[in-house]
């Protein structure tokens, strides 16, 4: 059963210290891509990647960084330097964009 | 630059009427929209699109329509259901953006 993993589902961490946030899908999409929600702001982009060993940086990549080594993995790190890390994180993958996105279930991340 | 703006952050409506949600656009190069439910601490899930040839598209209960001109589109959920209680995001691309744009979300709860 094809799909998208977000793991883990809640991550506290405490502020100062880097997270790696794990997203891996099975369903041979070539493209990948990290957002963050926040109330009120809807779904902004962070980073996504259209190849293996590709990314580009999205509207807020600042204090977060990414992989590309395999097309299944698309691991997002909060470094020390994002401001404010809290925040709901989702990754999603696409085969075209005309057919949309696969939406991993999120990751919520609490900065303590 | 808020490219995609959903300018109802929250509406209620009698369940069994119709839900009509609004989204509006800037960029008159997006050729594609599509619709997003999401239940909280999950992710979006795709509901429907519509490319910007047509000016409907419907799929039972939803129907979503585009008026290019007004730069305007909306999803109309008839009748609506409890179960359609959730945050709608609308979304766009622009071909060769190889990317979505979303808006903020507008939060529909479907009362008994």
């Amino acid at each position: 059963d094809g799909g998208i993993t977000q793991s883990p589902k809640y991550l506290f961490r405490k502020e100062g210290q880097n997270v790696t946030l794990s997203c891996e899908q099975n369903l041979n999409h070539d493209a990948m891509y990290w957002y963050r929600q926040d109330p009120g702001q809807g779904l902004r982009l962070i980073y996504y990647s259209q190849i293996v060993n590709d990314f580009q940086k999205g509207d807020i990549a600042e204090g977060y960084s990414v992989s590309r080594e395999k097309k299944e993995s698309f691991p997002l790190t909060v470094t020390s330097a994002q401001k404010n890390p809290t925040a709901f994180y989702l990754c999603a993958s696409s085969l075209q964009l005309n057919y949309g996105y696969t939406f991993g279930s999120g990751t919520r991340l609490t900065v303590v | 630059d808020q490219q995609v703006k959903q300018n109802s952050p929250s509406l209620s409506v009698q369940e069994g009427r119709i839900s009509i949600l609004n989204c509006d656009y800037t960029n008159s190069m997006f050729d594609y929209f599509l619709w997003y439910k999401k239940y909280p601490a999950e992710g979006p899930t795709f509901l429907i699109s519509i490319s910007s040839i047509k000016d409907k598209n419907e799929d039972g209960r939803f129907t979503v329509f585009l008026n290019k001109s007004a730069k305007h589109l909306s999803l109309h959920i008839v009748p609506s259901q409890p179960g359609d209680s959730a945050v709608y995001f609308c979304a766009a691309e622009s071909q060769g953006a190889q990317k979505l744009v979303f808006g903020q979300g507008t939060r529909l709860t479907i009362n008994p």
